[in-house]
């Protein structure tokens, strides 16, 4: 069974609007940490933001939101007022327990489109 | 403080040829760990070091995949022999060695293998 379900192939936004990358996730560990990455067409992979299961909020760094529904086993990334630049393959990923190894479970990645 | 530094960015090989990829981590961190992304993929989870240890190679290809993290230098991903399948991107990764929750996994650049 997939870990992690990235059910959007591909998506067309148009500038300046909010878009949701849709993520869920399959795990029975009550601990585990929720990932966001950018892989623009250049490689590197640059992290977003991260959401424990035990995190009370959900996560916010700038444009980006994560909208954790812990029953229902989703974690989608929210981009407000999207740019350009927003351009890029988006992966989410989990990690299974607390602490140590960071040994991580990746979906298959959304490529985003920002249209001007 | 650097990051996580991989070399060769990008590297090129005949069929039957061994590749090494190497990986400095952060200063402090002595977890390190390879992922692989083949093309239009998410990363895969390769394996796990520490210092002159093995700790989690779940993810390894079973023949001509290599990995060592000695007491000093860089991490070494080695594969010998190549084929055409191994083309594909080779993330390096690190983390501290506390336990905690949180974000406290680094990725580097990637490095680009392409076996002609």
């Amino acid at each position: 069974a997939q870990k992690i379900t990235q059910t959007q192939p591909g998506m067309f936004v148009q500038e300046k609007e909010a878009v949701t990358l849709d993520c869920t996730y399959d795990t029975s560990d009550p601990s585990y940490g929720l990932f966001w990455y950018k892989q623009p067409s250049s490689g590197e992979m640059i992290f977003l933001i991260y959401q424990g299961s035990y995190d009370q909020q959900n996560a916010t760094e700038g444009r980006y939101s994560l909208n954790f529904q812990k029953a229902r086993k989703s974690a989608n990334l929210v981009i407000s007022a999207s740019q350009l630049g927003d351009s890029a393959m988006y992966f989410c990923a989990m990690r299974e327990g607390y602490g140590g190894a960071q040994k991580l479970v990746f979906g298959q990645g959304t490529r985003l489109t920002i249209n001007p | 403080n650097a990051g996580v530094m991989q070399n060769p960015r990008h590297l090129v090989r005949r069929r039957g040829q061994e590749a090494r990829l190497r990986c400095s981590p952060m200063k402090g961190h002595s977890h390190v760990y390879w992922y692989r992304q083949l093309p239009e993929e998410g990363l895969k989870f390769m394996v796990y070091l520490q210092k002159e240890n093995i700790i989690d190679e779940s993810g390894m290809p079973k023949e001509r995949f290599s990995a060592e993290f000695p007491k000093e230098g860089p991490s070494i991903l080695r594969i010998q022999q190549v084929v055409r399948g191994d083309s594909a991107a080779y993330f390096c990764a690190s983390s501290p060695d506390v336990m905690s929750s949180g974000n406290t996994i680094y990725f580097g650049e990637g490095s680009w293998l392409t076996v002609v």
